[in-house]
């Protein structure tokens, strides 16, 4: 059964400096979303993209964060300048249109 | 916007009883429903969904849910527990409309099942 994947699976990094996670939605999906879960909290919504546009944005979604499918199959998220309180479990999903599917996350360490 | 309430912050449940988590919503339109399952370090995993028609829907691992209108409601049931249901719950809520973009989850419901 396809699946959404993510890569890496647990990032550390210092604040201040960027990183990218990376996504490889499911091949026939067009609708694709990044979301957020801080430790022991909700899973927050962030971004959703469709057409090579984003669709939506929360209010976390300042500046500090972009998205981009840069091929066929990548969808990424990048923080430019990572705080303490970006650390959290990064989710992304893909759908046709209806249900969403997550992939397994990358936790997001800022040190 | 649409919103979800998870009441019930923590769940304890013998192993062979039955189950029910409480979701309330609030949208002014037709909700898409949903119940994903979160297992600790894992991702989130499709439960079962709502969209339209019957209102009592089936989904994996013996899990249904009842949408209930008049009470903005989507209760979570299963008839008898197994040791491996133990994890995190979460109900969350879409927009209606064919993208169902801005969807909202709920704070989590966690269930614990005693042996």
């Amino acid at each position: 059964e396809p699946e959404v994947t993510q890569t890496p699976s647990h990032q550390v990094t210092q604040m201040g400096q960027e990183v990218i996670l990376r996504c490889v939605p499911i091949s026939n999906h067009l609708y694709f979303y990044w979301y957020r879960q801080i430790l022991g909290q909700k899973v927050e919504f962030l971004v959703s993209f469709y057409n090579n546009e984003i669709s939506e944005k929360s209010e976390i979604f300042d500046d500090q964060f972009s998205v981009e499918r840069p091929d066929g199959s990548n969808f990424t998220l990048k923080i430019r300048s990572t705080k303490l309180e970006d650390s959290a479990m990064y989710f992304c999903a893909s759908s046709t249109g209806y249900e969403q599917y997550f992939g397994p996350g990358t936790r997001l360490t800022v040190t | 916007a649409q919103s979800v309430t998870q009441p019930d912050i923590h769940i304890t449940v013998s192993e062979g009883a039955s189950l029910e988590l409480r979701c309330n919503y609030s949208y002014g339109a037709t909700p898409y429903l949903f119940w994903y399952v979160q297992s600790p370090g894992q991702g989130l995993q499709l439960l079962l969904k709502y969209f339209s028609g019957d209102t009592l829907v089936q989904g994996i691992k013996g899990f249904e849910a009842e949408f209930k209108r008049s009470q903005s409601s989507f209760n979570l049931r299963k008839p008898s527990v197994h040791w491996s249901d133990a994890a995190e719950y979460f109900c969350a809520v879409g927009a209606e409309g064919y993208n169902n973009n801005d969807m909202r989850f709920g704070a989590g419901t966690r269930l614990t099942v005693k042996p």
